[in-house]
């Protein structure tokens, strides 16, 4: 069964500083990987989406990254703002038989950007 | 508009009452999730459907239904709501991967926060 690990589970940085976060998975048999940000009692948006034939995207001061081989995403986000603070999550497209279709999240990355 | 649209946004209600969340969606998705939102458990998916005559029982389907009216619409029920039920409830689409051209992007509603007391 696929499984998403976000590490770290918060994190918090001084404004204007690089973020990094990461998204692990257990089957390289994934369609997409796409990350997400969440604000307190709200949706999801979508952030960026990688295909599985891709190795990155970007989108303004955000870069996604995708290496199956080594079941990894990592999401970058420059030259953070107070703004940034959110919850990020990222989810797998599962392609493998039992779970084909399904997308699994992981469980996200709290972060706060301090002035 | 939005692509995925919930209704209720909120609800609050009983212990033991029938309770029906809606979803519509302007995608043109065959596609359709619904999550459930727990506090430092993430997204887990309750129930799936891959077209109207498909559904799924997702990773914790127990004391949900659904119905899939057409391809633009999924409801959730709890046939007799209890308060471990409480949670915030996404519906969510997706084209994945139905043709060639598909990126399987995900399509998130705005959620509905239920209270059972």
């Amino acid at each position: 069964k696929q499984e998403v690990t976000q590490i770290p589970a918060a994190l918090s940085v001084p404004e204007g500083e690089n973020l990094v976060l990461n998204c692990s998975f257990t089957d390289s048999a994934i369609y997409n990987l796409q990350w997400f940000r969440q604000d307190p009692g709200k949706g999801l948006t979508s952030l960026l989406l990688i295909q599985s034939s891709q190795r990155e995207q970007t989108s303004g001061r955000l870069n996604a990254s995708l290496d199956k081989s080594s079941g990894r995403s990592t999401l970058y986000i420059a030259a953070s703002q107070p703004g940034d603070s959110a919850t990020y999550l990222c989810a797998a497209g599962d392609m493998t038989t039992d779970s084909w279709g399904k997308f699994q999240f992981g469980a996200g990355t709290q972060v706060v950007v301090t002035p | 508009d939005a692509d995925v649209t919930q209704t209720p946004r909120n609800r609050i209600t009983k212990t033991g009452k029938r309770i029906m969340l809606e979803c519509s969606q302007t995608k043109g998705h065959d596609r359709m999730y619904w999550y459930r939102q727990d506090p430092g458990l993430g997204l887990r998916l309750i129930y799936y459907s891959f077209d109207v005559k498909d559904i799924n029982k997702g990773e914790i389907s127990d004391g949900y239904s659904v119905s899939r009216q057409a391809q633009a619409k999924f409801s959730l029920s709890l046939e007799s709501a209890i308060p471990n039920q409480t949670a915030l409830y996404f519906c969510a689409t997706s084209d994945f991967p139905r043709r060639e051209a598909s990126t399987g992007e995900l399509f998130f509603g705005e959620g509905s926060r239920l209270t059972v007391l």
